[in-house]
């Protein structure tokens, strides 16, 4: 699998929007970027995943690179309860496990 | 809408003894992964099984066993306790090759005392 790079911490005041970027410049053209979250000592949470182009749910807005070497999640109105650490994973669908890197701690204040 | 359940959400146990940790998955979820979390650390897959047989193995320690039942439940074996195996222990189920986001349970504290 692709490795990811994502910085270690960010801040974001409430309200505003949160944008998390993810380096992934050794994936391959099957592969699909997937994010999740983990609030604190709770069961990580799927977010949104795509493999080109680009994809929003009601969580949030994933924008992929035209060359795929990066991406962007976009929380577009942060609470404080999107406090949490954000993980990108790139991986293949169907029989692959998810793995986990250190991910991006994302403190959202008042 | 149906979650995955783990059971128990809390469990101490004395070094040396054994722990069995149960996971129930979504209904027709056909896949299910165990990852263990230290402190301050990041979830580590263990081990993971798809329709009952053992799909993808991580760094599990030999004294940790696992299964999956007809029922798709699994369970965790965990014996000769350490004061290391101390974690949050999540298993997560899927519909293999669907290309969807994996559900966790809300977890296992498991203290080793």
């Amino acid at each position: 699998d692709a490795k990811t790079t994502q910085p270690t911490s960010m801040d974001c005041a409430e309200g505003r929007a949160a944008n998390l970027p993810c380096n992934h410049s050794t994936i391959s053209g099957n592969e699909y970027v997937y994010w999740y979250r983990q609030i604190h000592s709770q069961g990580p949470q799927y977010i949104i995943h795509g493999l080109k182009n680009n994809e929003t749910n009601e969580m949030a807005s994933l924008i992929i690179t035209e060359d795929r070497k990066s991406s962007t999640l976009i929380l577009p109105h942060a609470t404080l309860r999107d406090t949490a650490v954000y993980y990108c994973i790139v991986m293949n669908t169907g029989f692959q496990k998810l793995v986990f890197g250190t991910g991006t701690r994302l403190l959202v204040s008042p | 809408a149906a979650g995955v359940i783990q059971s128990p959400r809390h469990l101490i146990k004395e070094k040396r003894e054994t722990a069995t940790l149960k996971c129930y998955p979504i209904p027709r979820h056909d896949t299910v992964y165990w990852y263990q979390q230290g402190p301050g650390q990041d979830p580590q897959f263990l081990i993971s099984f798809y329709e009952k047989m053992q799909s993808d193995k991580g760094s599990i320690p030999d004294r940790f066993s696992a299964q999956q039942f007809s029922d798709y439940h699994s369970e965790l074996n965990m014996s000769s306790l350490e004061l290391g195996d101390s974690a949050l222990y999540f298993c997560a189920s899927s519909l293999a090759g669907q290309g969807f986001g994996y559900t966790f349970g809300s977890g296992t504290r498991l203290t080793v005392v």
